[in-house]
């Protein structure tokens, strides 16, 4: 079948750093992407990973291992304003996105 | 316009009876979805369009109908509501698979 595992709430301190972790199982895969959404609004598009590896973008950053069916989000010096759910999807072999539960990012002073 | 809009924002309905929720995009997208997304549980594809002309199933089809009459405008329909479709509707865009897709606003949608 096809997955798409994260944790369900993390709690971090304002300043620190956290990281939120992804496992998929996809027939196929055609990527993986990284999403923010906060409490009643939209997903906003975070990351795109094709290629293993790590790929930087300010202080938001995303891993991919594709043997391992592995990604994780990387979020540096957190500010309040992080507090947001962050989704995680997978391209499966149609190309349809199959979407994590997200993750409730919880950021305390 | 910019990008995506849906319509209504909120919307409370009597069982059984009928509903169109609303989207527009101006972005020229080829690809447009619609997703339902329910506490606990990740965004669920119900129907997509990749092109204008058109649609297909997604996970969750039943109890719903779009159609792509034209690049910009995609709408779902509900045609005899029932209380299991209580839930916020995202209507999203994109050009075509891989890209990213752009989300509208949402329509928090109550069955009674």
């Amino acid at each position: 079948g096809q997955n798409i595992d994260q944790p369900t709430e993390m709690t971090a301190t304002e300043g620190a750093i956290v990281q939120i972790n992804c496992t998929y199982q996809t027939s196929g895969f055609n990527g993986l992407f990284w999403y923010q959404q906060h409490a009643g609004e939209a997903p906003t598009f975070l990351s795109y990973n094709v290629l293993d590896g790590l790929e930087e973008k300010g202080r938001f950053s995303s891993f991919l291992s594709r043997s391992k069916g592995y990604s994780y989000l990387l979020l540096k010096e957190l500010q309040m304003k992080d507090s947001a759910s962050y989704l995680c999807a997978g391209y499966d072999s149609n190309y349809q996105l199959i979407w994590g539960a997200g993750t409730k990012l919880i950021i305390k002073p | 316009i910019a990008g995506i809009t849906q319509a209504p924002t909120s919307q409370i309905l009597a069982a059984g009876r009928r509903m169109t929720l609303r989207c527009t995009q101006d972005m020229r997208h080829n690809a447009m979805y619609w997703y339902r997304q329910d506490l606990g549980l990740g965004l669920r594809l119900i129907h997509y369009s990749n092109t204008a002309g058109t649609t297909g199933k997604g996970e969750v089809p039943d109890g719903y109908s779009v159609s792509r009459a034209n690049t910009d405008d995609f709408p779902l329909t509900l045609a005899s509501a029932v209380p299991s479709q209580t839930s916020v509707y995202f209507c999203a865009s994109s050009d075509g698979a891989p890209n990213e897709q752009f989300f509208g606003p949402g329509t928090r949608l109550t069955v009674l």
